[in-house]
């Protein structure tokens, strides 16, 4: 399968700077990446969805000006927390749309990177 | 309602045992399925995928999907201890540029 490569895996920061993480496709260029957020024992939750060149697309209740995202390649995005705060503490993991061969323009499917282990302490 | 339903488990079988992992469904227009299996701390990978109605194989594997009922399923062969996960379920709509709408992932343990 494609491969997505995710980076730091952890990281802890103090309370009140920014950290960033950045989310490669290795193997394939990606228009669209997707960032979300994972609580323990709890299912995925979309942050927003990233597109090279243009500007993410934000859930319902995310707050743009504190997870910044940044698309500047078809093979990089980065999520920047900004301001972080013990609250912000999460496994933070990034995925990129991969077009499958001979499945038509609606054949494609989602690849997830390792994940990023946020504290903020 | 949840748009999709996953039973949590935690679910504990032997090994070797067969196992059937399940969800359900309320949006009739969904179209593509997914089986994503996500080991501790580390991001979900993608184990199957479906389109529409039907079965597929892969290995120890099978996904079915029965659009009919809205209901879905994974079964896991001979399973193993390395098979010790949580498997999530994940479908969309038709159409190149739908997000994906997860189940809340069912933990899988195998014991020996």
């Amino acid at each position: 399968g494609a491969v997505v490569s995710q980076h730091p895996s952890w990281v802890i920061c103090k309370s009140g700077t920014s950290v960033k993480i950045e989310c490669r496709s290795l193997d394939f260029q990606a228009t669209t990446m997707f960032w979300y957020r994972q609580f323990p024992k709890q299912s995925l939750m979309l942050m927003a969805t990233s597109n090279e060149g243009s500007k993410a697309t934000y859930e319902q209740g995310v707050e743009k000006d504190k997870f910044l995202i940044n698309h500047a390649s078809l093979t990089l995005s980065t999520l920047t927390v900004t301001s972080a705060h013990p609250e912000d503490s999460s496994f933070y993991i990034c995925s990129a749309r991969v077009h499958l061969n001979g499945q038509g323009s609606s054949g494609n499917t989602i690849y997830f990177g390792e994940g990023s282990w946020l504290t903020v302490v | 309602q949840k748009e999709v339903e996953q039973d949590p488990g935690p679910l504990s079988v032997p090994e070797g045992a067969i196992v059937s992992l399940n969800c359900t469904y309320s949006n009739s227009a969904f179209q593509y399925f997914m089986w994503y299996r996500q080991y501790s701390r580390k991001g979900p990978e993608l184990l199957m995928y479906t389109y529409s109605s039907g079965n597929k194989e892969d290995g120890r594997f099978t996904a079915q999907v029965d659009k009919s009922s809205k209901y879905i399923s994974l079964f896991i062969r001979d399973s193993q201890p390395s098979d010790s996960a949580t498997y999530l379920c994940a479908m969309r709509l038709s159409g190149g540029y739908n997000k994906l709408i997860f189940g809340a992932g069912t933990r899988l343990a195998v014991h020996p």
